[in-house]
Formats: structure tokens, C-alpha cells, sequence
């Protein structure tokens, strides 16, 4: 039963045009949401994050949108870049707990 | 800053075999942890530590054990490898307390298991 789903295994955008990378949860007790960026052979980076406590949060080119009644939330690259390709994770904590859930990742084609 | 070192990061294994899979971060973080990522799905946690000498299971722990003697090491061993283990493992650390930054994950590079 996967809680964080992200339902695009892949994506491609026109470098300089937005790119919008959706992710949905089941758990409502989900509080906290991170965005994780992978390139082949590397570990997961941290890119942006996100508390139940906002609907948006910003950080230079890129956003994060949380609708908590549709347990969703997209990131949002603008303007796209094709050092942006990259296999994207979403994740999800519930409080205390030690279990950041992942999604299974979309990976995102920016041509120049 | 190395951040978290991973080793090997590749190795194949035969059925039955075990191995140890190291990891070593240089943070100063309390909390680490062992994924293991499988082709199309998302990172499924194995095992964390808050701390030294603590360390609990997490979603899918059979078949690994861990241990936890230094803040800096959490290795990640596995008896008996079996065919289904075959995956790639990350290690991931974390700092704690309230300052910002304290959830978000730093992870290694990754090592690549292949069990024939």
C-alpha cells in the first residue's frame, strides 16, 4: 500500500518552461513534506521542504504547493534548466516518527 | 566535508554469502539511517539509530541487522543474502533538535548489491 504516490514515472519539459512534478498521500497524519532530487550514481539531495502548517514555500527557482484537503503537492521549476534532469522523490513524515515515506520518483527531461 | 561516506559501492554476492555494508558521516548527527531502493519503487527504510548504541527496525528490516557503537559508523550487515536483497542501498543521516534543517535527510552515495 504505498502512501506517497507519484503517479508520472517521467517528464519532459522545453528548457526555460515551467515543469510541474505532482505527488499525492494517503496518510492525513502526514505533517511534514520534503522534495529530494537524484542524479544517476548519486544519493538523494534535499531541495525543498514544506509543513503542514503552509500551503506554499518558496526557494529561488523552485516551489512547493500543499492542498491538504486533496493530500497533494507539486513542485513547481521555474524557469526549467537542463542541469534540472533528475529522477525527483517526494517524502512525507508524520511527527515523531523516524520513517520519511518516498514516493517511487519521476524522472524529468529538461531539452534545450 | 565528506558528509556521508558510503562503502563498497558496488559489490556481488553469492547466494548465502554475507556482507557488511559501511557507513560513516561527519556531521555530528545523532540519527542515521539504512534504505534500500528497488527499480520503480520509492527508498523503504531497513533500519535508524537516534544515537549510539540505540537502533530500531523499520518498514522492511528482515534479513539485515545493524549496530551503532559510534555516533560516526552505522554498518549494515547482511547474513545469509538471498536473490530478493538485491538493491541499492543508502545510508542517510540527520541532525536533531529544533533548529532548521533538522528533518531534512543527508544521504550517501549509494552502494549497488547484486545477490546471484
Amino acid at each position: 500500500d504505498q502512501q506517497v504516490k507519484q503517479n508520472s514515472p517521467s517528464l519532459s519539459v522545453q528548457e526555460g518552461r515551467i515543469s510541474i512534478l505532482n505527488c499525492d498521500y494517503t496518510n492525513s497524519m502526514f505533517d511534514y513534506f520534503l522534495w529530494y532530487k537524484k542524479y544517476p550514481a548519486e544519493g538523494p539531495t534535499f531541495l525543498i521542504s514544506i509543513s503542514s502548517i503552509k500551503d506554499k514555500n518558496e526557494d529561488g527557482r523552485f516551489t512547493v504547493f500543499l492542498n491538504k484537503s486533496a493530500k497533494h503537492l507539486s513542485l513547481h521549476i521555474v524557469p526549467s534548466q537542463p542541469g534540472d534532469s533528475a529522477v525527483y522523490f517526494c517524502a512525507a513524515l508524520r511527527g515523531l516518527s523516524q520513517n520519511f515515506v518516498f514516493g517511487p520518483g519521476t524522472r524529468l527531461s529538461v531539452l534545450p | 566535508n565528506a558528509g556521508v561516506t558510503q562503502t563498497p559501492k558496488f559489490r556481488i554476492l553469492k547466494i548465502g554469502q554475507s556482507m557488511t555494508l559501511q557507513c560513516t558521516q561527519d556531521m555530528n548527527h545523532n540519527y542515521m539511517y539504512w534504505y534500500r531502493q528497488d527499480p520503480g519503487m520509492g527508498l523503504k527504510l531497513i533500519y535508524y539509530s537516534v544515537g549510539a548504541g540505540i537502533t530500531d527496525k523499520g518498514e522492511v528490516p528482515n534479513g539485515y541487522n545493524v549496530s551503532r557503537s559510534t555516533t560516526e559508523d552505522f554498518p549494515l550487515r547482511l547474513e545469509l543474502a538471498a536473490p530478493s536483497q538485491t538493491s541499492v542501498y543508502f545510508c542517510a543521516s540527520r541532525r536533531t533538535g529544533g533548529a532548521s534543517g533538522a528533518n531534512v535527510l543527508t544521504f550517501g552515495a549509494g552502494s549497488r548489491l547484486t545477490v546471484l
